[in-house]
């Protein structure tokens, strides 16, 4: 089955603890991207990928680090988490530009969420 | 900047009713791609259906049509004969494909009730 997927799913965590969230994805996608959900802010995008060590900041990229090590995987780092990090989070990918007909219309495939808790 | 408006916080239907979801939007980027996601109260965002910029027709997508007015920088979603399932909170969001095409934009959603 064609998916992306996150670990953990849920998370509650202190103040200052590094973590990781993992993502996979196994469609062979070229770009990756992480988003925020906060309530009455939609989603914001952290960071995204175009492909294997490429990567680039999103809107709110403050306190996030990520890589692009091999295709498949976009792990987001919290080097020191704060509570203004607790968040539903969600990693998502998609083709590259170009491919799958109209320009743009390559759909983001979304991940299941990780809720994360800093304390 | 794009921005993506959804005034509606909540809106409730009658089950079997049709219902819209209102989204606008604003671009600079002559081209760009519409999109529509429902995320249930399970969490995941799951695509409904998609409208370029440049599509002479409105999108449909089974039950899901999306009502696009191009002069009036608008994506409505229309839900026809409704569910209980369809119960969910609705994103629109917009993806410039110029300027900002490594971005998909939010709205802060719409979530719908669907009465019995």
């Amino acid at each position: 089955e064609a998916q992306v997927t996150q670990n953990p799913r849920y998370l509650i965590t202190v103040t200052g603890k590094k973590l990781t969230v993992t993502c996979s994805q196994n469609m062979n996608h070229e770009y990756m991207s992480w988003y925020r959900q906060d309530p009455g802010l939609g989603l914001r995008q952290i960071y995204y990928s175009m492909n294997v060590e490429v990567t680039d900041k999103g809107d709110v990229p403050e306190g996030y680090k990520v890589s692009r090590k091999e295709k498949r995987n976009f792990p987001l780092i919290l080097e020191s988490p704060s509570p203004n990090q607790t968040s539903l989070y969600f990693c998502a990918s998609r083709p590259k530009a170009g491919t799958g007909g109209m320009p743009g219309a390559n759909v983001l495939t979304f991940g299941a969420g990780s809720r994360l808790t800093v304390l | 900047a794009q921005k993506i408006t959804q005034t509606q916080p909540g809106m409730f239907v009658q089950e079997k009713e049709a219902v819209t979801l209102d989204c606008t939007y604003d671009t600079s980027d002559p081209s760009y791609g519409l999109f529509w996601y429902k995320q249930p109260s399970s969490g995941e965002m799951i695509f409904l259906i998609y409208q370029g910029s440049y599509d002479q027709q409105n999108a449909t997508e089974g039950r899901y049509s999306l009502n696009f007015q191009k002069a009036r920088k608008s994506a409505n979603l229309v839900i026809s004969a409704s569910q209980l399932g369809d119960s969910a909170m609705y994103f629109c969001a917009m993806r410039p494909i110029q300027t900002g095409a490594n971005n998909l934009f939010f709205g802060t959603g719409t979530r719908l009730t669907v009465i019995p």
